[in-house]
């Protein structure tokens, strides 16, 4: 069965304290892993997809990378309005189904 | 990308009731994806829906409580029937784009409290 495990659950940064955020999954093999961000009262925001280890995607102050085991979503410099909930998901290679899976998310509150 | 809505954007409602959630995409798309997602928790997939057949649903849900209609590519209809407060949640329509990339887009959510 294939697991998503987002850490930490919950995280705190003053502006401009640079940090990471942690997927680490489990899946029968990788077709694709995805990173969203979440507003309160809103849907999942599309951010980036990264297919194979030793990949990376940049988006403003977002930095997205891939290992075999797990992906880290790092935020350098953060800015209060970077302030959401993150989520992971994966997307297995094998059988004929494309619905990822999805992590419960890291909420990141960026303090001024 | 996609631009989803939903409608309702929220609503209250009492047990035993049955409320149906909207969603239009704003482009023609094989499939439509509905979700449920309770507070601190994951999304979890409710069921695809298929235009022209009917819903595939995921384990622990069932057509008699979470009916679905995709009368055409762009639309579809989710009704949460004889609710009940464990119903109270946040239900997102979603479509995916398969090309180059894979890429999923979500619309804005109905929040639903029963009471």
């Amino acid at each position: 069965e294939d697991q998503v495990t987002q850490s930490p659950e919950a995280l705190r940064l003053q502006e401009g304290e640079s940090s990471s955020l942690n997927c680490s999954y489990t899946v029968s093999g990788l077709r694709g892993l995805f990173w969203y961000r979440q507003d309160p009262g809103k849907g999942p925001e599309f951010l980036f997809t990264l297919y194979s280890a030793g990949e990376e995607k940049e988006k403003e102050r977002l930095k997205a990378t891939l290992t075999k085991k797990e992906s880290f979503l790092h935020i350098t410099a953060p800015k209060p309005e970077d302030s959401a909930t993150y989520l992971c998901a994966v997307q297995a290679a094998s059988g004929g189904s494309y619905i990822p899976t999805f992590g419960r998310g890291t909420s990141l509150i960026v303090h001024p | 990308s996609a631009v989803i809505s939903q409608k309702p954007s929220r609503d209250i409602c009492q047990r035993g009731t049955s409320l149906t959630i909207q969603c239009q995409v704003d482009s023609q798309v094989t499939m439509m994806f509905w979700y449920r997602q309770q507070p601190g928790q994951s999304l979890t997939l409710i069921a695809t829906a298929n235009q022209g057949s009917e819903a595939t649903y995921e384990s622990g849900f069932v057509i008699d409580k979470f009916p679905i209609s995709r009368p055409n590519l762009t639309f579809s209809t989710l009704t949460v029937s004889n609710m009940s407060p464990e119903d109270s949640s946040i239900y997102l329509c979603s479509v995916e784009r398969r090309g180059a990339t894979y890429e999923q887009y979500f619309g804005p959510g109905t929040r639903l409290t029963v009471t």
